[in-house]
This record gives structure tokens, sequence and C-alpha cells, in this order.
């Protein structure tokens, strides 16, 4: 298995620019993770869907923050407009949720993304 | 909310000697505890989880406890390598995701 897969790995961009990131979960897993992580606030989970619907999207910071998953093997994380705050790592992450409880998440390798 | 806190911070052990990394949470109510590994760069690599129906498990040479009545969870590493340098972060589960401490960072010292 090819693991979670997330594009792009790295993204440089100017302030006030749409951003947008990319992840295929494992297939098979019908839980999808979105998480931000930096040196001050460690790691955060942004949303997360369970058999692609959206679940809890307490953490997603503000409305120029937008995720959907329109099927069960992709999901977009959008930023729109982006402002110099926004960097950070992003991973994506992905489980089996069997009804009860989470199963071992496994995370992707991150999109590093810096706003300049 | 749940808030997990990890202590400490960092750590640094010479080659061979066993150490214990700590974690607490403050929600008893959690469904499972995962132990992560992070590498410079790179995104997490889980290392064991336990249901909260567990006491413990075991990896290798790793082993994590679990006591949700005091709200902890450790742990323990065997004769520690170079290798194991990373950051130990713990996570606790409930109602379908994790929340993350900020990490432990190991530096094992050859």
């Amino acid at each position: 298995d090819a693991g979670v897969i997330q594009s792009p790995r790295h993204e440089v961009t100017e302030m006030g620019q749409e951003v947008t990131l990319r992840c295929k979960p494992i297939s098979g897993h019908n839980s999808l993770f979105w998480y931000r992580q930096t040196m001050m606030r460690g790691l955060e989970l942004l949303i997360y869907f369970n058999n692609n619907v959206p679940i809890d999207d307490s953490g997603m910071p503000e409305d120029r923050f937008s995720a959907k998953m329109p099927n069960a093997s992709f999901s977009t994380l959008k930023i729109q407009p982006s402002e110099p705050r926004d960097s950070a790592v992003y991973f994506c992450a992905s489980s089996v949720w069997t009804g009860g409880h989470q199963e071992t998440q496994y995370f992707g390798p991150g999109t590093r993304l810096l706003v300049l | 909310k749940q808030e997990v806190t990890q202590i400490p911070a960092a750590l640094s052990v010479p080659e061979g000697e066993n150490l214990v990394l700590n974690c607490s949470f403050t929600d008893s109510a959690i469904y499972n505890l995962q132990w992560f590994r992070q590498d410079p760069g790179k995104g997490l690599t889980s290392l064991l989880l336990i249901q909260s129906s567990q006491r413990e498990q075991t990896s290798g040479r790793l082993n994590a406890s679990l006591d949700k009545s005091s709200g902890r969870s450790t742990l323990y590493i065997a004769a520690s390598q170079p290798g194991d340098s990373a950051t130990y972060l713990c996570a606790g589960g409930s109602q379908g995701n994790l929340i993350f401490g900020k990490g432990t960072k190991l530096s094992v010292k050859p």
C-alpha cells in the first residue's frame, strides 16, 4: 500500500492567493483527518470526515478555510485568501472507523506551506 | 475539552539507557491512547495504540501503559539507541478524533 498521499509536498505562495492541498487516504479507510502543525501550537485537528461526511470542523480557524471530500479516495483543504499566519505543515491522516471508535491513524508526509 | 500534556518537553540520554516518557490527559472518557513518533521534517508514524479497555501494549523495545483513572499514559523504551532519537507524541482519542500533546523531543547520544 502506498500509504496516505499528499500533494504538493511544498507550497510557497503570496498573501491573498488561493491554496489547495490534496490528500488521498489509504484504500479501505473510511475516516480522514486534516491537521495543522506549528512550533507554537503543536498539532491541531482542523476537520475530520467519516464516510465522506464532515463530522467535526470546529478546528477550522476561519471561514477562509474549507475542506471537501467528494469521494472515499480524495479530499481537499482550501485556503482562500491565504495569509502569512497560515504558514505551517498540513497533515492528512486516515483510519478505519468502526462506529464505536477510531483505529490507528496513518499520517501522510505533510504539505509544508509558506505564505509570504 | 480534552487536553493532553507531555513532560518533559526534551530529554537527552546516553545510549543503552531505559527511559520513560510521560503523557497526561484531562478527560478520562477517552476511547484510546495512541503514541506516535515524528522524525524531523517527516510525518507521524504510529507506534502503539491502547484501547480504553486495555492497560498496556508492547511492540519490541516499546511498552505503553494506560491508566484512565489517573489520566496518565507512559511510553517505556528499553535499551535506547541513537536511532530512537525523534519527537514522541501521545494523543488521546475521544468521539472519533485525536487530541495531541506537544511532544517530547528525545535525543539518544552514542
